[in-house]
């Protein structure tokens, strides 16, 4: 079981389609993630939100636009994505100081 | 910023045998080291983490060791079972009361757990 949710667990969308990830954790953690993850290589942070707001944008491209409406939610909505941004996402939550970041179970995506 | 540097890529064991897979990372500022392993298709899970305030961390077959000064940790697994097969990703990141942790992982080590 995982204290962090993401929906759907598998997407596929076309270049042209406009959809949402969505993450929650109910663990009361101020910092959340997003991640990209290809096969075979290590996740690859995309962003940051602390206290619901942006801190880290890890220059990612625009076609991709984080949210975080409360503490315990954070989007990522997608619009004109390309093949090449098919990939596992994953969402993860960390408490503050020394605690360690969980990862939710990943939305699996494809764009075709 | 920081580099971790993560070896071997792969590394195949009979069951029972030990495994071994080390990690050195450059940025000095680090101090908490997490190992993470990745079954297939599934999420990266937390298996132990160390501190820079502490050499070695035990956790029944698994420990983890860090050299500060020579600005490297690695994993051991004992006794290894068919189960311990996955992908094993170290990873650093300084750690203070207002940080966040931006991690940075080793590239992976996929490790084959043969009976």
């Amino acid at each position: 079981d995982t204290e962090v949710t993401q929906t759907p667990k598998h997407l596929v969308m076309g270049m042209t389609n406009k959809k949402s990830l969505k993450c929650e954790q109910h663990m009361g953690h101020r910092a959340m993630y997003w991640y990209k993850q290809k096969a075979k290589k290590p996740p690859e942070l995309m962003f940051v939100y602390s206290y619901e707001k942006l801190s880290i944008n890890e220059s990612v491209p625009s076609r991709f636009s984080p949210e975080c409406p409360n503490s315990s939610l954070l989007n990522l909505h997608l619009h004109a994505l390309q093949p090449e941004d098919s990939a596992l996402y994953l969402c993860a939550s960390k408490g503050q100081g020394g605690s360690p970041l969980h990862f939710g179970n990943g939305t699996r995506l494809t764009v075709t | 910023g920081e580099n971790v540097e993560q070896h071997p890529s792969t590394l195949s064991v009979q069951e029972g045998d030990s495994a071994v897979i080390k990690c050195t990372y450059s940025d000095s500022a680090s101090n908490y080291f997490p190992w993470y392993k990745q079954e297939l298709g599934k999420r990266p899970q937390l298996i132990i983490d160390i501190r820079s305030n502490v050499g070695e961390k035990k956790d029944q077959r698994i420990a983890v060791t860090l050299n500060k000064t020579a600005k490297h940790f690695s994993l051991h697994i004992t006794e290894t079972q068919p189960e311990d097969s996955a992908v094993y990703f170290c990873a650093a990141s300084p750690l203070t009361t207002d940080s966040w942790g931006k991690l940075q992982f080793g590239a992976g080590t996929q490790v084959v757990v043969t009976p």
